[in-house]
């Protein structure tokens, strides 16, 4: 009963440096997605892959890479950590029956870029 | 496209007191929309969703919602508070972008319980 599962909780780096964030899920989900939290700006989606072997942008994708393993995991990469990419990261999925049906989110990464 | 907007970031209730967060949406078409509930260092767990079958959404911890077409509005409300209520709402809407399925959020409501 994990649902969706991301590592690590915590994470510091230096600026420069580069890192995955890890996420997957277990509910045969096909779409997963990445979104960063900042205070005052709601969620905001980063990449989305609507089916294992596709990825597509979403509305901040600078900075980051994604890849969708298979069809449970769905990793986030930054290339060069940068100060800006200070936040809070959540990986979802869904199930895809239709437009109605909501997400399901990890418990999140929170990343400090010093 | 699709798009929320929450009123207020910051809502402060006494307990046992009406609970009112305000999310107002803009579509073009019949919107499905949702609630969402972060308490802290937690991830967003689905408090009710609206999908066009009754106007009138309950959810989770006792909050509903009404979905009124005429004002594009969404609010969420619970009669009486409680203190396990303080966190963090989102208000979201389904879109197709790209023809792909997302949720697009609101900025988010912080909600304050004063005993």
């Amino acid at each position: 009963n994990a649902g969706v599962t991301q590592t690590p909780k915590f994470q510091v780096l230096k600026t420069g440096q580069s890192m995955t964030l890890q996420c997957a899920q277990d509910m045969n989900h096909n779409s997963m997605y990445w979104y960063r939290q900042d205070p005052g700006m709601g969620l905001r989606l980063i990449y989305y892959s609507a089916s294992e072997g596709t990825t597509d942008k979403g509305e901040v994708p600078n900075g980051y890479n994604v890849s969708r393993l298979n069809k449970r995991e769905f990793s986030l990469r930054l290339e060069s950590a940068a100060p800006s990419q200070t936040s809070v990261y959540f990986c979802a999925s869904r199930l895809d029956r239709g437009i109605g049906y909501g997400y399901t989110f990890g418990s999140g990464t929170r990343l400090t870029v010093v | 496209a699709q798009s929320v907007t929450q009123l207020g970031s910051h809502v402060s209730v006494s307990e046992g007191a009406l609970v009112l967060l305000r999310c107002n949406y803009s579509s073009s078409v019949p919107p499905y929309l949702f609630w969402y509930v972060q308490y802290p260092n937690q991830g967003l767990q689905l408090l009710l969703k609206y999908t066009s079958a009754a106007t009138l959404v309950k959810g989770i911890n006792g909050f509903e919602a009404e979905f009124k077409k005429s004002e594009t509005s969404f609010h969420l409300t619970k009669p009486s508070a409680h203190m396990s209520d303080a966190a963090e709402y989102f208000c979201a809407v389904s879109s197709i972008i790209q023809g792909a399925q997302k949720l697009v959020f609101g900025q988010g409501t912080r909600l304050t319980i004063n005993p």
